[in-house]
């Protein structure tokens, strides 16, 4: 089974600090995804990375960027964090290969 | 706005019974759609997809896609409480390429 996982697991931050959230997967998967879930919302698309070194915006990119050093890895970060900020984020991989994208367990993040 | 609409947001029905929820995209530069389970507390997990117009049917769960109107359902039937959760359509151009997730249908099967 496809495994991902993201670290921290909960994260309390405060407001004009800077968050890093972490992602790694084992899989091999060229694609990474970062989302946010909100009630009402659903998941929306931050970032994602078609392979190492490349990074694109998704759907609600400001007041975030992110990193993909390596195949494995991809990191979501929050500059200047802010209360809006406070949500559930998920980090998923996928390719063509496998044709659906696995997500990680999930990070909680409260920005105070 | 929301380029996957999913209705209804939430739906109750009787354990042993038919489940049925719907999904739309506005964004006519789709092809793939996903359908995704999510249990409380848990992450999304792959549940179908289906990618070419007709009915796919895997134990108690069809689904069905008209690719002219975008439109893809999900049917459960013989429901069981452990299907109790939180129903997430996804939309996309291919099957490599990110996707786009609707808001939800919670589902919750009553004993």
């Amino acid at each position: 089974e496809a495994a991902v996982t993201q670290s921290p697991r909960n994260k309390v931050a405060v407001t004009g600090g800077k968050v890093t959230l972490s992602c790694n997967q084992t899989n091999n998967h060229n694609n990474m995804y970062w989302y946010r879930q909100d009630t009402g919302h659903g998941l929306r698309l931050i970032h994602y990375s078609y392979g190492a070194g490349s990074t694109e915006k998704g759907d609600i990119p400001d007041g975030y960027k992110a990193s993909r050093p390596s195949q494995e890895n991809f990191s979501l970060i929050l500059e200047l964090a802010t209360p809006s900020q406070t949500s559930v984020y998920f980090c998923a991989s996928g390719d063509d290969r496998v044709a659906e994208q696995f997500f990680g367990p999930g990070t909680r993040l409260t920005v105070l | 706005q929301q380029k996957v609409q999913q209705s209804p947001e939430s739906l109750i029905v009787p354990e042993g019974g038919m489940a049925s929820l719907n999904c739309t995209s506005s964004d006519r530069n789709v092809d793939y759609f996903w359908w995704y389970r999510q249990h409380s507390g848990k992450s999304p997990k792959m549940l179908m997809s289906i990618f070419s117009n007709g009915e796919k049917e895997e134990g108690r769960f069809t689904v069905h896609l008209n690719k002219a109107s975008l439109h893809t359902s999900l049917h459960i039937r013989d429901s069981q409480p452990s299907d109790s959760a939180l129903y997430l359509c996804a939309a996309s151009k291919n099957s490599g390429t990110y996707q786009r997730f609707g808001t939800g249908t919670k589902l919750q099967v009553v004993p």
